[in-house]
């Protein structure tokens, strides 16, 4: 059972839009930047949005992220096959003194 | 480019110990928080670790608290990561990430393809 809650899966067409939550507490979430990693298999996940909703260098703007009291969104617009992956949220949690992941949302492109 | 080349995994009993190492380039490795994390077959990260830049703080999961140990050679440019009393939950992919800051836990924001450690009698 993770510390974040995320849906197991979601999809859509070419094209389309998708949002993932991940859902947290005052002590993760509430008060600590929020991070998305994207993990293609057989490759190191990739870090898609800090601090909530930075694109760090050579992310495309079709990513986005939003953080509003104890949960976190990333959104994909002009869903593409290469984004077929799976997705994680993390953040430090103050309480624990670790740092914390979702447990991942499988994006399909249909 | 930031590169980060694990090695040490392998097949070791339980009980038993291993040292991971993970050897940087492209960036100023003494300047950067690091972690450990691992990933199980078919499940998502587990974070295992992190130590700030200069290795004078470190965190650890409650997992792997007392077990493990996280070191890191600024002049080597290599992080380490010593795993004694092996349990076959600790069975994963290792991989090393660095921080996106020097002092406290933030963004990973570049990982290294990982290590596999198997535990197994």
């Amino acid at each position: 059972q993770s510390v974040l809650t995320q849906p197991p899966s979601v999809s859509a067409a070419p094209g389309q839009k998708v949002t993932i939550s991940c859902s947290g507490s005052r002590s993760n979430i509430g008060n600590n930047f929020v991070s998305w990693y994207q993990h293609l298999p057989g490759t190191a996940p990739k870090l898609l949005i800090y601090e909530n909703d930075k694109r760090p260098s050579g992310i495309p703007d079709r990513f986005s992220g939003s953080k509003s009291g104890t949960s976190a969104i990333v959104g994909i617009t002009g869903l593409q096959t290469g984004d077929e992956a799976d997705y994680y949220c993390g953040t430090w949690d103050s309480s624990l003194s670790v740092v914390v992941f979702g447990g991942g949302t499988k994006v399909t492109v249909l | 480019q930031v590169q980060l080349v694990e090695s040490g995994g392998g097949v070791v009993r339980p009980g038993g110990s291993l040292r991971l190492s993970c050897v940087a380039s492209g960036f100023s490795f003494g300047s950067f928080g690091m972690h450990w994390v691992r990933q199980a077959p078919g499940k998502g990260p587990e974070w295992v670790v992190f130590t700030r830049y200069d290795g004078s703080n470190k965190y650890y999961a409650d997992s792997v608290k007392g077990r493990f140990t996280i070191s890191r050679d600024n002049s080597k440019n290599t992080l380490f990561l010593q795993m004694n009393s092996l349990r076959a939950e600790d069975t994963a992919v290792y991989h090393c990430a660095k921080d996106k800051y020097s002092s406290s836990p933030n963004a990973l924001d570049f990982w290294g393809q990982g290590t596999m450690v198997s535990v197994s009698s």
